[in-house]
């Protein structure tokens, strides 16, 4: 069972550098999402999503683009690349029903310099 | 604003210890409440989850009650592993499914 993928696993970019973190899931699942990880934060939802063509904003949204033109892949794009987004990005997915677990991918190690 | 207070770690134990993780949450509606562990270089697993007050989750040996009085879900586990070292996560969601996680609290334990 693949469940949520995510590539790559690490990545190093150069300030100012564009690139995009794939996700995707072969569950079927409506809703998807993507977090970031710091050390002593937890986990900060980015953007999320409750189907194909439906994208909306979570808690620190700038800095990064999300499309859903299909309903098992949710890239994020990030578009000019700043240290602040030095961090371990985790794409999540789910039914909608609020009481549904969440199934999470292993993470995205991105560094920038 | 809807939040998840956990206590900091690392909790270190030793093998076959009480564990006990403190969890409190601030909510303006009736939330569903969970744990998530994170093992080391993995994402992370729902553990347990209760849906409403009063309800116990259970998995792996370990346990927490939704306790609306005090707005808690503390995690607890009888006798831990060595195999348990990793962080544990609370969060809540309110009739969607954005969670909302604390900051997670590191579990070391030791032989």
């Amino acid at each position: 069972n693949a469940g949520v993928t995510q590539t790559p696993k690490f990545q190093v970019l150069k300030t100012g550098q564009s690139m995009t973190l794939q996700c995707a899931q072969d569950m079927n699942h409506e809703y998807m999402s993507w977090y970031r990880q710091d050390p002593g934060m937890g986990l900060r939802l980015i953007h999320y999503s409750v189907g194909a063509g439906i994208t909306d904003q979570g808690e620190v949204p700038n800095g990064y683009n999300v499309s859903r033109s299909t309903t098992e892949d949710f890239p994020l794009r990030l578009l000019s690349a700043a240290p602040s987004q030095t961090s371990v990005y985790f794409c999540a997915s789910s039914r909608t029903d609020g009481n549904q677990p969440q199934h999470f991918g292993d993470g995205t190690r991105l560094s920038i310099l | 604003g809807d939040s998840v207070t956990q206590m900091e770690g690392p909790v270190t134990l030793s093998e076959e210890a009480f564990l006990t993780i403190n969890c409190t949450y601030t909510a303006t509606g009736y939330p569903s409440l969970f744990w998530y562990v994170q093992y080391p270089g993995e994402g992370l697993q729902l553990l347990l989850k209760a849906t409403k007050a009063d309800d116990k989750g259970s998995n792996k040996g370990f346990e927490a009650t939704y306790r609306k009085e005090t707005t808690s879900f503390h995690l607890e586990k009888g006798s831990v592993q060595v195999s348990d070292s990793a962080v544990y996560f609370c969060a809540l969601t309110i009739n969607t499914d954005k969670l909302i996680f604390g900051t997670g609290t590191r579990l070391q334990v030791f032989p």
